[in-house]
């Protein structure tokens, strides 16, 4: 049973550049969140997907944007790179069942974005 | 707001020792809470999740948290630590929806 596997695990881009991360859930999970991680800080949300729509979204500008797949993957795009932008970046699969939180996340082992 | 606090920045332990990680959070309603671990270079794990009922919840790898509600805390413990357990634990409650507020994270240290 695959878990949530991301692509690439490193990348480095310079400061304007666009990027794009990819991850793929774990295997009957329908529903993909994204979080950054920086250095020495806990995950932040980003966004949740589920149907190929968004569904919710955390306190990030609109230069970070996603999409879902009819396979329930996800991509993750960043535009106009800064260099604050340098983070793990994590993706977390679940089932949704309602709106409840009985299914846990499942994390990928993240994409370390370096810009410089 | 809703937030997550976790008081202690690391936290050095020895092997056999016990281990309790504190964690403090703000929410409206009844929290979902959840601790996670984290090992270098690897993913979140969920060791283990409250939503109601007993308020002592037992989790893998022998861990167990204490929900508090009057301290608005969530505190995990394990009676003797295991040098294994050397990780980052992350606390965090689920903040409606599916998303999901962590704290900053507790460095756990086992030194034998």
């Amino acid at each position: 049973d695959a878990g949530v596997t991301q692509s690439p695990t490193h990348l480095i881009k310079t400061r304007g550049q666009q990027v794009t991360l990819r991850c793929s859930p774990k295997s009957g999970h329908d529903t993909v969140s994204w979080y950054q991680q920086a250095l020495g800080q806990g995950p932040q949300f980003i966004f949740q997907y589920y149907e190929e729509e968004e569904r919710q979204r955390g306190n990030f500008p609109d230069r970070f944007s996603g999409h879902q797949f009819p396979n329930y993957s996800s991509e993750l795009n960043v535009n106009a790179l800064l260099l604050g932008d340098s983070a793990l970046y994590l993706c977390a699969s679940s089932l949704r069942e309602g709106a409840s939180y009985n299914s846990p996340l499942h994390f990928g082992n993240g994409t370390r974005l370096t810009v410089t | 707001a809703q937030s997550v606090t976790q008081p202690d920045i690391h936290i050095t332990v020895s092997e056999g020792a016990s281990l309790e990680l504190r964690c403090n959070y703000s929410y409206g309603a009844t929290p979902y809470l959840f601790w996670y671990v984290q090992s270098p270079g690897q993913g979140l794990q969920l060791l283990l999740k409250y939503f109601s009922g007993d308020t002592l919840v037992q989790g893998i790898k022998g861990f167990e948290a204490e929900f508090k509600r009057s301290q608005s805390s969530f505190n995990l413990r394990k009676p003797s630590v295991h040098w294994s357990d050397a990780a980052e634990y992350f606390c965090a409650v689920g903040a409606g929806g599916f998303k999901t507020i962590f704290g900053a994270g507790t460095r756990l240290f086992v030194k034998a």
